[in-house]
């Protein structure tokens, strides 16, 4: 089912706990991204990793963090230090290259601050 | 960086009837213009994307245009059905192995009615 996994589909976290968010591909992609998603603002780019041990961040990556040590694994943890985490977080893979190509998302975790 | 402009953020039309969602970008270095359309609460899927050595793109109620040098780029959806309504983003990237990432518009929410 397109190859890109992620877990848990839903997750509530209390104030001030980390939480982090599964995101394993087995389409052999080099890139993979973190979106979140609110209503109206489309998806925003947290942080993005085009090869292991390598990431960047994205336009909001305030009050999170990821890490990269294995191709098919692109974890996110949304820290206590941010502030407004309730949201639905997107992951996606792609194989980047001139030619450019699909970029394919998991089906998303729905996170909520309790 | 990228900055992508879409409109309308919401759009309904009755069934059989086009519907037409416009989008622009600020990169001229961009040059893959995907479409992506997601249904609630799933993953966003695409569904035709251009790259900029073409104008025109179609894919049987589906065609995508692209103009480069006011860079815009529309998806057209023709006879529409009641299973066209969905969220749709649209997006933008610059190819080769060091970018690929996407920068997505704001979504338009696209309802037919019956």
């Amino acid at each position: 089912d397109g190859g890109i996994t992620q877990s848990p589909k839903y997750l509530f976290r209390k104030e001030g706990q980390n939480v982090t968010l599964s995101c394993e591909q087995n389409l052999n992609h080099d890139a993979m991204y973190w979106y979140r998603q609110d209503p109206g603002q489309g998806l925003r780019l947290i942080y993005y990793s085009q090869i292991v041990n390598d990431f960047q961040k994205g336009d909001i990556a305030e009050g999170y963090s990821v890490s990269r040590e294995k191709k098919e694994s692109f974890p996110l943890t949304v820290t206590s230090a941010q502030k407004n985490p309730t949201a639905f977080y997107l992951c996606a893979s792609k194989q980047p290259g001139q030619e450019n190509t699909e970029a394919f998302f998991g089906q998303g975790t729905r996170l909520t601050v309790v | 960086g990228e900055n992508v402009e879409q409109h309308p953020s919401t759009l309904s039309v009755q069934e059989g009837d086009s519907a037409v969602i416009k989008c622009t970008y600020s990169d001229s270095a961009s040059n893959y213009f995907p479409w992506y359309k997601q249904e609630l609460g799933k993953r966003p899927q695409l569904i035709i994307d251009i790259r900029s050595n073409v104008g025109e793109k179609k894919d049987q109620r589906i065609a995508v245009t692209l103009n480069k040098t006011a860079k815009h780029f529309s998806l057209h959806i023709t006879e529409t059905q009641p299973e066209d309504s969905a969220v749709y983003f649209c997006a933008a990237s610059i190819g080769g192995t060091s970018y690929g990432k996407l920068t997505f518009g704001q979504g338009t929410i696209l309802t037919v009615h019956p």
